[in-house]
């Protein structure tokens, strides 16, 4: 298996210009969670998804994050507009079931300039 | 939700040496996970243990649910083992919460 898999590995843009993250999780696995990483916040949950539907939300920092998964094998997390707070790792991760364990893709690391 | 409290936040060992890692948490677990980020940022998960004990090769886990609390153990450590090493329960929410980790690092 190829584990969960994100593109792109890194990410520069200008302010105010839309971003978009894409994931695609293990096959197989029902669950696929959206999570942030930044020196000051540490790792932070922004929303999840159990077979394409999204559960939380409650996460998501503003109305200008918006996260889409179509079908079982795709995500996308975008920012639009984005602005230089926005800068950090971005993780997408899978699961088979709540109760088992997650595995975490390679991470966007995202730089709003 | 949650809180996730990991001692201690920073540990530096010598190569050989053995080390022990703590996870409080303030309520009961449906899920509890280890993972250890290495230097270039990839998070790995090293054990789903939300009680009971595990053991991975050096590495084992224990999790105490009646006392919310979970132990790391590093045995023999290596340089590969330095990294951040985070613990990450779950209680009613399905989610993962992060502790903020404990920063190793192992010299040779």
């Amino acid at each position: 298996d190829a584990g969960v898999i994100q593109s792109p590995r890194h990410e520069v843009t200008e302010m105010g210009q839309e971003v978009t993250l894409r994931c695609k999780p293990i096959s197989g696995h029902d669950y696929l969670f959206w999570y942030r990483q930044t020196m000051m916040r540490g790792l932070e949950l922004l929303i999840y998804f159990n077979n394409n539907v999204p559960i939380d939300d409650s996460g998501m920092p503003e109305d200008r994050f918006s996260a889409k998964m179509p079908n079982a094998s795709f995500s996308t997390l975008k920012i639009q507009p984005s602005e230089p707070r926005d800068s950090a790792v971005y993780f997408c991760a899978s699961s088979l079931g709540a109760k088992n364990g997650y595995t975490f893709g390679s991470g966007t690391r995202l730089t709003v300039v | 939700g949650i809180q996730v409290e990991q001692s201690p936040p920073d540990l530096i060992l010598q190569e050989g040496a053995n080390s022990t890692l703590r996870c409080n948490f303030s309520d009961s677990v449906n899920n509890l996970q280890w993972f250890h980020q290495n230097p270039w940022g990839q998070l790995i998960n090293l054990f789903y243990i939300p009680s009971g004990t595990k053991q991975n090769g050096r590495l084992s886990a224990t999790t105490v649910a009646t006392e919310r609390y979970s132990l790391l153990y590093i045995s023999s450590s290596q340089t590969t083992d330095s990294g951040v090493y985070f613990c990450a329960p779950s209680g009613s929410a399905r989610q993962l919460t992060f502790g903020s980790g404990t920063q190793l690092t192992v010299l040779p």
